[in-house]
């Protein structure tokens, strides 16, 4: 079964970096992911699709201090330079056959 | 630019009909598919079936079958979400969602339309 798992939380001070765990399930390793931004009252915006090979496409507008690296089953998203706007949930995405899936959703919050 | 505008927030009793929309600009609407996406109050994402406007070729997440109605009219580039008869658990803000590339089912959901809250409240 396809399923993605995010830790709930992670915090980080204003101008430091924080980097977000996606993890696939067994089987499904080398699938693509994409990560979404929600700030609060917001809707989700597209941030990056990230291959298994750790290659990755922005979404336009998105800043370059949003970034992307694959390991295994793990995709993550690295933020650098974090700002207060940053503070939003982050989900990952994936899809398989006849199923699209959404991870459950980091809160990060800036300290 | 490539946008997905969705219709208003709405308010309405159990047992009421509904029917909200998405409509798409700047690009050839009936050759990409449209999803629609449910988030309950405080809660994650939920993709719930998508729709592909050349054909209205419709697919639903099991959880969502017979639960809702997703139909389009590509002549005005516009998808739509319906319900027959509402619960107090449908409460909740609707999002359609565009793939990333046309004739793709899923893939990276990469336009986002700005939302639709759905009260249903006695």
């Amino acid at each position: 079964q396809l399923v993605l798992t995010q830790s709930p939380s992670a915090s980080a001070s204003l101008g430091a970096s924080v980097k977000l765990a996606c993890t696939l399930s067994s089987g499904h390793s080398t699938y693509t992911v994409a990560w979404h931004q929600q700030q609060p009252e917001k809707g989700p915006r597209f941030l990056m699709k990230l291959n298994n090979d750790g290659s990755h496409n922005k979404g336009d507008g998105i800043p370059d201090r949003f970034s992307g690296s694959s390991s295994g089953a793990e995709r993550y998203l690295t933020i650098s330079s974090l700002q207060s706007e940053d503070e939003a949930d982050y989900y990952c995405q994936t899809w398989g056959t006849g199923v699209l899936v959404f991870g459950p959703g980091t809160k990060v919050t800036v300290l | 630019d490539v946008q997905l505008v969705q219709s208003g927030a709405e308010v309405k009793e159990p047992g009421e009909s509904l029917k909200i929309s998405c409509k798409g600009f700047g690009y050839t609407f009936s050759i990409y598919w449209i999803a629609w996406v449910r988030q309950m109050p405080g809660k994650g994402l939920e993709w719930m079936g998508s729709i592909y406007p050349e054909d209205s070729d419709t697919r639903y997440s099991p959880s969502f079958q017979g639960q809702v109605t997703i139909s389009g009219d590509k002549s005005i580039t516009t998808a739509y979400l319906q319900w027959s008869s509402l619960k107090a658990s449908d409460t909740a803000k609707y999002y359609c969602v565009r793939p990333e590339r046309s004739g793709d089912l899923f893939g990276v959901f990469a336009v986002w339309g700005q939302g639709t809250m759905v009260s249903v409240s006695p």
